[in-house]
């Protein structure tokens, strides 16, 4: 069967440090991989959009890996700040959708200061 | 910067009554999207729409959900006969293309009573 699954539920981690958040996936062919972060009773906010052949994406403090012989992409949050604390979710867009994106169920980062 | 503006914030209705899920997408986007989100769960493609017709629907968007562009700027949602089961947050979002990311608004929270 078709899955993705981002595998915390929850992170919690110290400010300044670096958090890493995982996305896997089963049984799909994407095109691309989003992140997106979401606040509570807010819509998603794109982050960032990572292709197939891409192997890395950066922007400012964010980081994001796609490797499609693991199935897997990474994203990761640089010096990391209180206010980066949120839900972030993974999005595949399957080769061939129009729109549909596949989203997981999400990680809830917490930054302590 | 640029935003998705939905109304209203907050819809109840009673069973069996019709609603429309009002959203303003960016202005030069072509691509519109709805997608809902049941309270603890998964964001979930509803449809996709793209020079004035639909690209792509989901399960859930059987016939008692339709969509509509009825002028250049309002992109609408429509549910016919509401049931308990379609309560949830409603997030209409727009693209510039397929392969870029969504802008998302902040969504119509639908309580069906």
């Amino acid at each position: 069967s078709q899955k993705i699954e981002q595998n915390s539920e929850a992170l919690n981690i110290q400010e300044g440090k670096t958090a890493t958040l995982t996305c896997n996936y089963t049984n799909y062919s994407p095109a691309y991989l989003q992140w997106y972060r979401q606040d509570p009773g807010r819509g998603p906010v794109f982050l960032l959009l990572i292709r197939e052949n891409e192997k890395e994406k950066r922007k400012e403090r964010l980081k994001v890996t796609f490797d499609t012989t693991l199935k897997q992409s990474l994203f990761h949050i640089t010096a990391s700040q209180p206010a980066d604390s949120a839900t972030y979710l993974c999005a595949l867009d399957r080769r061939g959708s129009q729109g549909n994106l596949i989203f997981g169920k999400g990680t809830k980062l917490s930054v302590k200061p | 910067e640029p935003e998705v503006t939905q109304t209203p914030s907050h819809q109840v209705t009673q069973m069996g009554q019709e609603v429309i899920l009002h959203c303003v997408p960016i202005s030069n986007h072509l691509y519109f999207y709805w997608y809902r989100q049941i309270l603890g769960q998964k964001v979930e493609f509803l449809v996709s729409f793209y020079n004035n017709e639909i690209s792509e629907k989901s399960e859930i968007f059987d016939d008692q959900f339709s969509v509509e562009r009825p002028d250049g700027s309002n992109f609408t949602l429509k549910i016919r006969s509401t049931k308990l089961e379609d309560s949830a947050m409603y997030f209409c979002a727009s693209s510039v293309g397929g392969n870029y990311g969504y802008t998302f608004g902040s969504g119509t929270r639908l309580t069906v009573v």
